[in-house]
């Protein structure tokens, strides 16, 4: 069975400063996509970015990037230029094909001013 | 466009009471989840759906039922509610490959 695991539950930054994130995965597939989700206060679960398993280039998203180190099965979140507004719960998640979405049990975020 | 609409947003039940959370969406996906939220617990996926007519188990289903009839739709049931099962529920639906798209979440608390 696959497992994401998040090891930072909680992590607090400056504002500006530049934040990763880490996870890593267990899986036995060799074709999968990988997600971060942001849960700000309102709850609402947003996709940050996805990665292709068979993509080697790391995916960006503006200030968001991921360090995809396939051969190790990590997938960190580097958040560039912290702001205010990037205070919330961050989740990485797992997805074979066909098949359903598992999630990490999560990092809290903390932007400081 | 609507996405995925869930309903409704807060619910209070009492022990043994039963009721059916909402879910729908718009964007002709195959797939549909429903996750529970708890602290420090993550997201944790109750069942999920591949297609219409079809459903399975995820990791804490016991307590809940779904059904899907239509792609649209996917309904989750509380036949009856317990403590344990008070949570943030999602529910959320994607296509191959694609990323989940959630709704609003219910947060249901049962006393």
């Amino acid at each position: 069975a696959q497992t994401v695991t998040q090891s930072q539950p909680e992590m607090s930054v400056q504002e500006a400063e530049t934040v990763t994130l880490s996870c890593t995965y267990d899986t036995s597939e060799n074709n999968y996509y990988l997600f971060w989700y942001k849960q700000p206060p309102s709850r609402q679960m947003i996709l940050v970015i996805r990665q292709e398993a068979y993509k080697q280039q790391n995916a960006t998203e503006n200030r968001f990037s991921v360090n995809f180190q396939k051969a190790a099965k990590s997938f960190s979140l580097k958040i560039s230029d912290s702001q205010l507004g990037d205070t919330a719960m961050y989740f990485c998640a797992f997805m074979k094909n066909d098949d359903k979405i598992i999630f990490g049990k999560g990092t809290r975020l903390h932007i400081l001013p | 466009n609507a996405g995925v609409t869930q309903t409704p947003k807060f619910q209070v039940l009492k022990t043994g009471q039963s009721m059916t959370l909402q879910c729908a969406q718009d964007m002709n996906h195959e797939y549909m989840s429903w996750y529970r939220q708890d602290p420090g617990m993550g997201l944790r996926l109750i069942h999920y759906s591949v297609g219409a007519g079809i459903t399975d188990q995820g990791e804490v289903p016991n307590g809940y039922n779904v059904s899907r009839s239509t792609t649209e739709d996917f309904p989750l049931r509380l036949l009856s509610a317990a403590p344990s099962q008070t949570s943030v529920y999602f529910c959320a639906s994607s296509r191959t490959g694609g990323s989940a798209f959630f709704g609003q979440g219910t947060r249901l608390t049962v006393v």
